[in-house]
């Protein structure tokens, strides 16, 4: 089953603009990552943040962890073309199980 | 330095047919994982192995097993394949570090058909 749901499952902008995506989850989490799919094929991380984190940024990648509200952000500043992807948040949980949980993921569409 | 690898990148088989995936970690990981993501969702988690030596497994049938080698790498064999079984099967690579950073490297992914 899926942990968490992304928000919103498709994003279509301009290039240029600022993408925001929303991560929910369920249980209390050691961690979230985020990660990219470009077509279907492998994973790609781009950033983890720990639970007793709030922010981190990576380059143009700022994500943010509500352990409270049990969700975060992702937002891509200044898109460009090749972000274009599926961008998945997953979750290591604090009991038991090493395992990462995903959610369902959102698509985003950067229009040249 | 070598990434994750996977073998083979696709594959068509029949319903009731067996199928077996492989996986080769990056160098000096010694946890492999796999993941089946079918079309449109999120990976799914179906084993966790470290030292191998299984140490998780998901919500998937008896159908579905896994082992890994001496040298870390490993294999992800389902039998009697269904329909459903039709997906992209993940492998990923880690240290298994202590908890909080627990960071894993995905490899392109098996494209399994079954017809």
């Amino acid at each position: 089953s899926q942990q968490g749901e992304e928000d919103p499952q498709a994003l279509s902008i301009q290039e240029g603009e600022n993408a925001t995506m929303n991560c929910s989850y369920k249980t209390s989490i050691n961690n979230l990552q985020w990660y990219r799919q470009n077509s279907g094929r492998g994973l790609v991380h781009l950033i983890l943040i720990r639970s007793n984190e709030r922010e981190k940024h990576s380059g143009r990648l700022r994500v943010t962890l509500d352990t409270s509200k049990k969700s975060s952000s992702l937002l891509i500043t200044a898109s460009r073309a090749a972000d274009t992807a599926s961008y998945f948040c997953a979750t290591e949980g604090d009991t038991g199980r090493r395992a990462l949980t995903f959610g369902s993921g959102t698509r985003l569409q950067v229009q040249p | 330095d070598a990434g994750v690898t996977q073998s083979p990148t696709h594959l068509i088989k029949t319903r009731g047919q067996h199928v077996t995936l492989r996986c080769s970690p990056i160098s000096g990981h010694k946890s492999v994982s796999w993941y089946q993501q079918v079309l449109g969702q999120g990976p799914q988690f179906i084993f966790q192995y470290y030292e191998k030596e299984e140490r998780g497994r998901g919500n998937f049938p008896d159908r579905f097993s896994a082992r890994q080698f001496p040298n870390y790498s490993s294999e992800l064999n389902v039998n009697a394949l269904l329909l459903g079984d039709s997906a992209l099967y993940l492998c990923a690579s880690s240290l298994l570090p202590s908890a909080g950073t627990y960071e894993q490297y995905f490899g392109p992914g098996t494209r399994l058909t079954v017809t």
